[in-house]
């Protein structure tokens, strides 16, 4: 059963400060997808990620995918309060099944 | 492009009654994937659909069931609710090995 780990779940940070988040598996993954959710909405892509070591970037967002394509992170440079939701990695198996594997995801407040 | 679109938006049943949800993917897209997102589980993997064929399954009892049509708008079924399904139903459309695009999702409660 392929698993994603998010960590952390809960991030609380004032406006100006970095933080990053973490998903981790010990899988492979074909592709991974990180989405922003507002509440009672469903996820918004953000980027998606397909080949190890690629890392992009979306404004002050910045998106790694681990050598091995078992792991990502997302790191946002001076978050702002628009920055606030629920952010979500998805991992997609080795075989493209349609099947999105979702991590628990991290709720990130941002405090003006 | 239009994006995903999910009717109805909400919804509120009794236990023991049945529901039918609807999902109109992007157009040109054939594969639709649903889920259930809940507080305690996240999101969770229900079944997808191409071209009118289940490919895919997740670990939900046989009352939760799904179709496809021909112009690719698919539907889930849930048949004698339960409290516990209540949740908001997403569905997410793709191009073949593409990425999926999630709809505004229907949030269901089960009274």
């Amino acid at each position: 059963t392929q698993l994603l780990e998010q960590s952390p779940q809960f991030l609380s940070i004032q406006e100006g400060e970095n933080l990053t988040v973490y998903c981790n598996s010990s899988s492979v993954f074909s592709s991974l997808q990180w989405y922003r959710q507002e509440p009672g909405e469903g996820p918004v892509l953000l980027v998606t990620v397909v080949t190890g070591g690629e890392v992009k970037k979306l404004k002050r967002l910045t998106f790694q995918f681990g050598d091995a394509r078992k792991d990502s992170s997302l790191h946002i440079t001076a978050a702002q309060p628009g920055d606030t939701g629920l952010y979500l990695c998805a991992g997609d198996g080795l075989s493209n099944t349609g099947k999105l594997i979702f991590g628990q995801g991290t709720t990130l407040q941002v405090k003006p | 492009k239009a994006g995903v679109t999910q009717t109805p938006r909400y919804l509120i049943k009794t236990r023991g009654q049945q529901v039918t949800l609807s999902c109109s993917p992007i157009s040109g897209h054939r594969s639709v994937s649903w889920y259930q997102q809940t507080p305690g589980q996240g999101l969770q993997f229900l079944f997808e659909y191409f071209s009118e064929t289940q490919r895919n399954k997740g670990n939900f009892p046989g009352r939760f069931s799904g179709r496809q049509f021909s112009n690719s708008r698919s539907e889930m079924n849930v048949s004698t609710l339960e409290l516990g399904d209540s949740a908001l139903y997403l569905c997410a459309s793709r191009e073949p090995a593409d990425t999926q695009y999630f709809g505004p999702g229907t949030r269901l409660t089960v009274l």
